[in-house]
């Protein structure tokens, strides 16, 4: 079956702090692999994504991502935390073909202590 | 910019109504997506599309159906609506796998 886990539903970090979120999935083939960002009020809209090539992939905000083939994961890293970073995350996967669908997993709420 | 409209924010319909949430988006993207989001559960697929007149059934399509006339347009149909209708409804267009939301349809049956 398709799916996509993030283990951690709430995380609350400090300012500054480094930023480990935890993405694992299952989906059959070849895969592409996303991480969405909701900041409170807004629309979902991408922080990076991973189609191929480089294993390590920069988003914006400085936001980094690592895909690890042999352990289905797409963890989504960043150095130091700001409070602006508050928002809720979501990762997704999806197949290569044209009409695959998008699944996303549970979310991630991001607190940051100013 | 790509451009995902939603035709409502907001919506209080009574339980048994027949309830249309639309979607349009203005860049000729193939496929399109229904979500509905839920606290602690993230995103869960309703019903997407991949052309005019197809439509695949995602995780949670039971009390749902949807239209897809033209290649702009996609609607998600609750035929009879129930207070665990009650939700965020995201729908999203996608060009290369990368999705596009609208802003989102809150949804309240009471």
């Amino acid at each position: 079956a398709q799916s996509v886990s993030q283990h951690n539903h709430h995380v609350i970090l400090s300012e500054a702090a480094s930023l480990e979120l935890g993405c694992n999935y299952s989906y059959g083939g070849t895969v592409n692999l996303f991480w969405y960002v909701q900041y409170p009020g807004q629309h979902l809209q991408l922080l990076l994504k991973y189609f191929s090539g480089d294993p390590l992939v920069k988003g914006i905000k400085g936001f980094e991502a690592e895909f690890i083939k042999s352990k289905f994961s797409f963890n989504l890293r960043k150095p130091s935390v700001q409070w602006s970073d508050t928002a809720e995350y979501f990762c997704a996967v999806n197949g290569d073909s044209s009409a695959s669908k998008i699944i996303f997993g549970s979310g991630t709420r991001l607190s940051i202590r100013p | 910019d790509v451009k995902v409209t939603q035709s409502s924010r907001y919506l209080v319909k009574r339980t048994g109504e027949k309830v249309f949430l639309e979607c349009v988006q203005d860049m000729d993207h193939e496929n399109m997506f229904w979500y509905r989001q839920d606290p602690g559960l993230g995103l869960r697929l309703i019903y997407f599309s991949y052309d005019v007149k197809m439509k695949e059934k995602g995780d949670i399509p039971e009390g749902y159906s949807v239209s897809r006339e033209k290649k702009e347009r996609f609607s998600l149909i609750l035929e009879s609506a129930s207070t665990n209708q009650t939700s965020m409804y995201l729908c999203a267009s996608t060009k290369q796998g990368r999705a596009f939301f609208g802003q989102g349809t809150r949804l309240t049956v009471v």
